[in-house]
């Protein structure tokens, strides 16, 4: 069955440091990936898609690389802050199908 | 409204009862979604509405889960027969249209059944 894995222990990082996380996914030829900010109590907050043509998408501090032959994404904050510290959600997708499947996201803790 | 709109937004029930979760998409989103979502967990896809078609069901854990979308606008989520593996916190998103675009999630409505 299709499988995504996202590092479940928290991940602590100092402030200006960069901050990298990290999706696996098994079973899955997935045609685009996104990644997604949740807060405790609110919902998840989109923050970048790529597609599976892309090797790398950058914005503002955030990068996020895909590598279909590793079948892994890593998602990169730079210069990071203590307002980073969230849990970040991988969810992947296929044109064809408009479900996606989620991980169950790592949480960023950026310690000052 | 300005964003996804979900009431409310705690919810403690008995088991056994029926509750009704109400979702507020933004204005002109034709894709709606429906996920649970349990501690440690990822999102588990419930129900999927696109403007007019028929609605994806194939994630409704059981037949005491339905959910219906009114004039392609409001969605509401209703659990019969509330059991303790229902609590969870339940995400309503919406989307422009139903393929690869993204999803504005609500803030969610915590259901804890007792």
């Amino acid at each position: 069955s299709q499988k995504i894995e996202q590092n479940s222990e928290a991940l602590n990082i100092q402030e200006g440091k960069t901050a990298t996380l990290t999706c696996n996914y098994t079973n899955y030829s997935p045609a685009y990936l996104q990644w997604y900010r949740q807060d405790p109590g609110r919902g998840p907050v989109f923050l970048l898609l790529i597609r599976e043509n892309e090797k790398e998408k950058r914005k503002e501090r955030l990068k996020v690389t895909f590598d279909t032959t590793l079948k892994q994404s890593l998602f990169h904050i730079t210069a990071s802050q203590p307002a980073d510290s969230a849990t970040y959600l991988c969810a992947l997708g296929g044109d064809s199908n408009y479900q996606l499947i989620w991980g169950a996201g790592t949480k960023l803790i950026i310690k000052p | 409204g300005a964003g996804v709109s979900q009431s409310p937004s705690n919810k403690v029930t008995e088991k056994g009862k029926d509750v009704e979760l109400r979702c507020d998409p933004i204005s002109g989103h034709t894709a709606l979604y429906w996920y649970r979502q349990s501690l440690g967990q990822g999102l588990e896809f419930l129900i999927y509405f696109q403007g007019n078609s028929a609605p994806d069901k194939s994630g409704l854990p059981s037949d005491r889960f339905s959910a219906e979308r009114t004039g392609g606008s409001v969605s509401t989520l209703t659990i019969q027969r509330t059991q303790q593996e229902d609590s969870a916190v339940y995400l309503c998103a919406s989307s422009l249209g139903p393929l690869n675009t993204e999803a504005f999630f609500g803030q969610g409505t915590r259901l804890t059944v007792v």
